[in-house]
């Protein structure tokens, strides 16, 4: 059965610093997406990354994806306070389930 | 565009008792998928839906069924409610129609359900 994984589950950083979150996953796909949940509310998407090497950018957030290595990592740049939220990865194995990640907590502090 | 809306946005139920939650996805989008999410499991697939047929479903016991309307809207219905049923129900939408393609799905806000 697919699995996905993600580290850290919970993530306190100061304002200004950067950091990376990954996302391992167990079985061959080149579909995974980002997603961002504030507390109480839905799901928003950030990114989608349809093949192996694929690179996207929004803002301080930056996501990519290495199918071979079964890895995606968002990289979060210059933290700010605006950025905290539960961070989640998605992956679609073909069969028309998304499996998702454990989720990741960040707190930014000022 | 109208996002993808839940009703109810919350929900207070006794146990044994059981509950259909409505979800109506955004116009054009043919695909329906349901989720649960609890603080200990995290977000867990329940089915997903495509022209009124049930493409894959998650393990979840027979009392989690769905279906979905000629319209694409779709319900799910939770029957002998247990607490281990409370969470948050959500559900999300995407343009899947192709087998072997891949889209982003938009969640819709989400049902609160409680079950005492």
């Amino acid at each position: 059965e697919l699995k996905v994984e993600q580290n850290p589950l919970f993530l306190s950083m100061q304002e200004g610093k950067n950091y990376t979150i990954y996302c391992n996953y167990s079985t061959t796909s080149d579909r995974l997406y980002w997603y961002r949940q504030d507390p109480g509310k839905s799901l928003e998407s950030l990114f989608v990354l349809l093949s192996n090497g694929a690179v996207k950018q929004e803002g301080r957030l930056m996501a990519s994806l290495d199918t071979k290595a079964r890895l995606s990592t968002l990289h979060i740049t210059a933290a700010v306070h605006d950025l905290s939220a539960t961070y989640f990865c998605a992956v679609d194995p073909g069969t028309y389930k998304y499996i998702f990640g454990t989720g990741t907590r960040l707190k930014v502090l000022a | 565009k109208a996002g993808v809306t839940q009703t109810p946005r919350y929900l207070i139920k006794t146990r044994g008792q059981q509950v259909t939650l409505s979800c109506s996805p955004i116009s054009g989008h043919r695909s329906v998928s349901w989720y649960q999410q609890t603080p200990g499991q995290g977000l867990q697939f329940l089915f997903e839906y495509f022209s009124e047929t049930q493409r894959n479903k998650g393990n979840f016991p027979g009392r989690f069924s769905g279906r979905q309307f000629s319209n694409s809207r779709s319900e799910m219905n939770v029957s002998t409610l247990e607490l281990g049923d409370s969470a948050l129900y959500l559900c999300a939408s995407n343009w899947n129609t192709v087998e072997g393609e891949s889209y982003e799905q938009y969640f819709g806000p989400g049902t609160r359900l409680t079950v005492t």
